[in-house]
């Protein structure tokens, strides 16, 4: 069984060009999650997606991050401009979420490395 | 907010020696904690997932526990290989299954 796919793995780009970041989730997976990483840290969730929706987007920086999940199943982040403190590590999560207690266990994808010169 | 705390940041043992890397969240109100090996370079793989009624999990050499009212969890890794040199995370999981990291334990077995 595929994992979660993420595309490009590695991104180089000038300061203030836009740049996007698509994942694929695991097959059935309804819950979809996009982390920032930076060097020598812990992931940070930016936004989390249930199906379609857009439930949890309080740490994206809506001025110039934004993301989509057409269908509910592939996910775009993208940012327009990009800075120089973007570089980093965007990762994407999936999980299957019932209504069941919460033992829903995420599946990383490998990342996306970006760096803004 | 939960804050996760990983001590130590680095370690570096010999092979063949039993390790435990520690993990501390303020928050004890979780639903479950993971436990993740990062490579260099690469994604997170999941190694264990506690949840919030359980005490402990094994996988092998791996064996992670849960004591929620001290807010701790421990990752015990049994007769360590080159191979388990990685960056290790756990992260606690709130009712919206949100995942809150540590900074991670960046672990080398050295031969």
């Amino acid at each position: 069984e595929a994992g979660v796919v993420q595309s490009p793995r590695y991104k180089i780009i000038e300061k203030k060009q836009p740049v996007a970041f698509w994942c694929n989730p695991i097959s059935g997976h309804n819950t979809l999650y996009w982390y920032l990483q930076n060097l020598g840290q812990g992931p940070e969730l930016l936004i989390r997606y249930e199906n379609e929706e857009a439930v949890d987007d309080s740490q994206l920086p809506k001025d110039r991050f934004s993301a989509e999940r057409l269908k509910g199943v592939d996910s775009t982040l993208k940012i327009q401009p990009a800075e120089l403190g973007d570089s980093a590590v965007y990762l994407c999560a999936s999980s299957f979420s019932d209504e069941g207690p919460l033992n829903n266990e995420q599946f990383f994808g490998p990342g996306t490395r970006l760096t803004v010169l | 907010k939960q804050e996760v705390t990983q001590i130590p940041a680095a370690l570096s043992v010999p092979e063949g020696e039993n390790l435990v890397l520690n993990c501390s969240f303020t928050d004890s109100a979780i639903y479950n904690l993971q436990w993740f090996r990062q490579d260099p370079g690469k994604g997170l793989t999941s190694l264990l997932l506690i949840q919030s009624s359980q005490r402990e999990q094994t996988s092998g050499r791996l064996n992670a526990s849960l004591d929620k009212s001290s807010g701790r969890s421990t990752l015990y890794i049994a007769a360590s290989q080159p191979g388990d040199s990685a960056t290790y995370l756990c992260a606690s999981a709130d009712a919206g299954n949100m995942l809150t990291f540590g900074g991670g334990t960046r672990l080398m077995v050295k031969p």
